[in-house]
């Protein structure tokens, strides 16, 4: 079965980094695209990056940009979210997100990680 | 950016009932791009249905989707205990993948 295990997540003090960790497993790990979702307790849920089935294609959503780099290890079967100067508006739930077609075709969400909490506090 | 407004904010329901949540696109999407969710608290979102109302793995056909263009509907023909939660639409058509505001299925 499909499982995506997050880890990485916890408290950092503003401008500081995080880097967060996605190891999948169940699947064909080199033939999908991945995602990170965010969600801020208690709200609703935001997009944050993208990266491609081969790694060449790399995606964010307009606030992240420049401040978190998405990678993968197919080796490893791992997903990373690097996370640089982090703000107090970064607090979250991450969520790592399997595409749910295969290769460069869009699809929805079909399966989703538990996601780990990142506090951006001083 | 495709903006997606959910309706309403939240639906308060009898077990047993029909509940229509509704998602409304900024611009038209085809209905092959169109998804939805449920989230319980404290759990992940679980996908429900995708495209022209296929289902996921494991959801009941009481859960349906339809509607074309820029108007969308997750129709849930009879409450269950369970089915109270938080449902998300979203788009997939194009990037940035948006998702509605949500909307709360509570009890009546």
């Amino acid at each position: 079965q499909v499982q995506l295990v997050e880890s990485g997540g916890g408290v950092v003090q503003p401008g500081r980094s995080l880097r967060l960790s996605c190891a999948a497993s169940g699947f064909t790990f080199s033939s999908y695209a991945m995602h990170w979702v965010r969600q801020v307790p208690g709200k609703g849920l935001e997009w944050v990056a993208l990266i491609s089935y081969d790694g060449y294609d790399k995606s964010y959503t307009d606030s992240v940009k420049g401040r978190f780099t998405v990678s993968r290890d197919t080796s490893k079967k791992t997903v990373f979210l690097q996370m640089n100067s982090l703000r107090a508006e970064d607090t979250a739930v991450y969520y790592c997100v399997k595409e749910g077609r295969s290769l460069r075709r869009s699809g929805p969400f079909d399966y989703w990680g538990q996601g780990t909490l990142v506090t951006v506090s001083s | 950016e495709i903006v997606l407004t959910q309706s309403p904010g939240t639906l308060s329901l009898s077990t047993g009932e029909r509940a229509t949540l509704s998602c409304r696109a900024s611009q038209t999407i085809s209905n092959d791009y169109l998804a939805w969710y449920q989230q319980k608290p404290g759990q992940a979102p679980r996908l429900l249905i995708y495209g022209e109302s296929s289902r996921a793995t494991g959801v009941p056909d009481r859960f349906s989707g339809g509607g074309s263009g820029t108007d969308f509907t997750l129709t849930i023909s009879r409450l269950e205990p369970e089915d109270f939660a938080v449902y998300y639409c979203q788009q997939f058509a194009t990037s940035p993948r948006t998702f509605g505001q949500g909307t709360k299925v509570e009890i009546k």
